[in-house]
């Protein structure tokens, strides 16, 4: 079965100082690994997806890179507006996508 | 571009009752994907629909159920409600037929069974 595990649960940061998520994921036959945003009360934004290892893609202060193991997110140089939670999730051969907990990241001014 | 839209907002139902929640898929998009998120923790897949059939499930029991119309619009039929099923229900929809599998949701619809 299809698994995502996210680290830390929750982080807090100053604003300007950058850090990474982690995404860690077993899956049959990776068809793509996604990152979103979540605000509190509201659905998941999409904010990228990822293929093959070695794969990477940035907007904004955001960066996404992968491994054939995990993924990180990292964050350089943070706003308050950057505040959200931060799931990872990955599609296998079936149609299901499988979700993690979440990332809830706090960036204090 | 219309965006993925769910109604209701929010809803209160009694244990037993029966619920339909809809959703309108982003235009351009034939495929609609169920989601049930519990407070803190990720969403969970309900099930799949594409071309009006139900395309793939998750781990939940038959009394959640859906239908895809023609213009790809979905219901999420849920009965017998149980306590456990308060929780905001996702709707996301996608493109089928691509190289790529990203999904779009919507606001969700807050359920609360009492």
């Amino acid at each position: 079965e299809d698994q995502v595990t996210q680290s830390p649960e929750a982080l807090r940061l100053q604003e300007g100082e950058s850090s990474s998520l982690n995404c860690s994921y077993t899956v049959s036959g990776l068809r793509g690994l996604f990152w979103y945003r979540q605000d509190p009360g509201k659905g998941p934004e999409f904010l990228f997806t990822l293929y093959s290892a070695g794969e990477e893609k940035e907007k904004e202060r955001l960066k996404a890179t992968l491994t054939k193991k995990e993924s990180f997110l990292h964050i350089t140089a943070p706003k308050p507006e950057d505040s959200a939670t931060y799931l990872c999730a990955v599609k296998g051969g079936y149609q299901k996508v499988t979700f993690g907990t979440g990332t809830k990241l706090q960036v204090i001014p | 571009e219309t965006g993925v839209t769910q109604s209701p907002t929010h809803l209160i139902k009694t244990r037993g009752q029966q619920v339909t929640l809809r959703c309108s898929s982003q235009s351009g998009h034939n495929t609609v994907s169920w989601y049930q998120q519990a407070l803190g923790q990720g969403p969970q897949f309900i099930f799949q629909y594409y071309r009006e059939e139900e395309n793939g499930r998750g781990n939940f029991p038959p009394r959640f159920s859906g239908l895809q119309f023609p213009n790809y619009s979905s219901e999420l039929n849920v009965n017998a409600l149980e306590l456990d099923d308060s929780a905001l229900y996702l709707c996301a929809s996608s493109l089928a037929g691509t190289d790529t599998y990203e999904q779009y949701f919507g606001p969700g619809t807050r359920l609360t069974v009492t």
